[in-house]
């Protein structure tokens, strides 16, 4: 099992250009969440998805974040126009339906916006 | 180890020391807990987890310790070794709920050589 899969892991883009975070989930688990992790506010929910449908997007800091979920293995962050307060540690997470234990974090993605 | 303001709380030991790491949940309606390991470059990585039907729980090297009347749990290491310098969290679920993890801040072990 390679668990779960960010790409890229690192990004540094310049403010206002479009950035898009890829992860590709644990085989079989049906809940996929992303989040920002940062010194500041720690770990962040923004968005978590069952079964490919988005139930939770309060989390997203505003309207320039979206994410899609268009299969049971692949979902993208996208932010557009980035700037320089983006700049974090990107995770996906994917669970199973019974998600006790089965929480498994991706390795992140670093974001850098300059 | 309680997260205080902004700034991630800091444990430094000696190779072969125990330690304790502390955590205070908020929700009393809280039934299922985690302890992860994040080690730098990495995302968090299960270590332990206890039901609220428990006070106690051990695995290899690390004791996961919840007290329910106060809210809070702790992560006892044994014999802490270089390799156990990571940030640790801790996240509890309301099972009952929607099964999200709400993550404290963390705090970060340095095992000393």
């Amino acid at each position: 099992d390679a668990g779960v899969i960010q790409s890229p892991r690192h990004e540094v883009t310049e403010m206002g250009q479009e950035v898009t975070l890829r992860c590709k989930p644990i085989s079989g688990h049906n809940s996929l969440f992303w989040y920002r992790q940062t010194m500041m506010r720690g770990l962040e929910l923004l968005i978590y998805f069952n079964n490919n449908v988005p139930i939770d997007d309060s989390g997203m800091p505003e309207d320039r974040f979206s994410a899609k979920m268009p299969n049971a293995s692949f979902s993208t962050l996208k932010i557009q126009p980035s700037e320089p307060r983006d700049s974090a540690v990107y995770f996906c997470a994917s669970s199973p339906p019974s998600p006790l234990r089965g929480y498994t974090f991706g390795s992140g993605t670093r974001l850098t916006v300059v | 180890g309680e997260s205080v303001g902004l700034h991630l709380p800091t444990l430094s030991v000696q190779e072969g020391d125990n330690s304790i790491i502390n955590c205070a949940y908020s929700n009393s309606a809280s039934d299922y807990f985690i302890w992860y390991k994040q080690e730098s470059g990495k995302g968090p990585q299960f270590i332990i987890d206890i039901r609220s039907n428990m006070d106690k729980r051990q695995g290899q090297r690390v004791t996961v310790l919840l007290n329910k009347t106060v809210k809070h749990l702790s992560l006892q290491i044994a014999a802490t070794q270089p390799g156990d310098s990571a940030v640790y969290f801790c996240a509890e679920i309301e099972t009952g709920g929607s099964y999200i993890p709400t993550f404290g801040r963390g705090t970060s072990l340095i095992v000393h050589p």
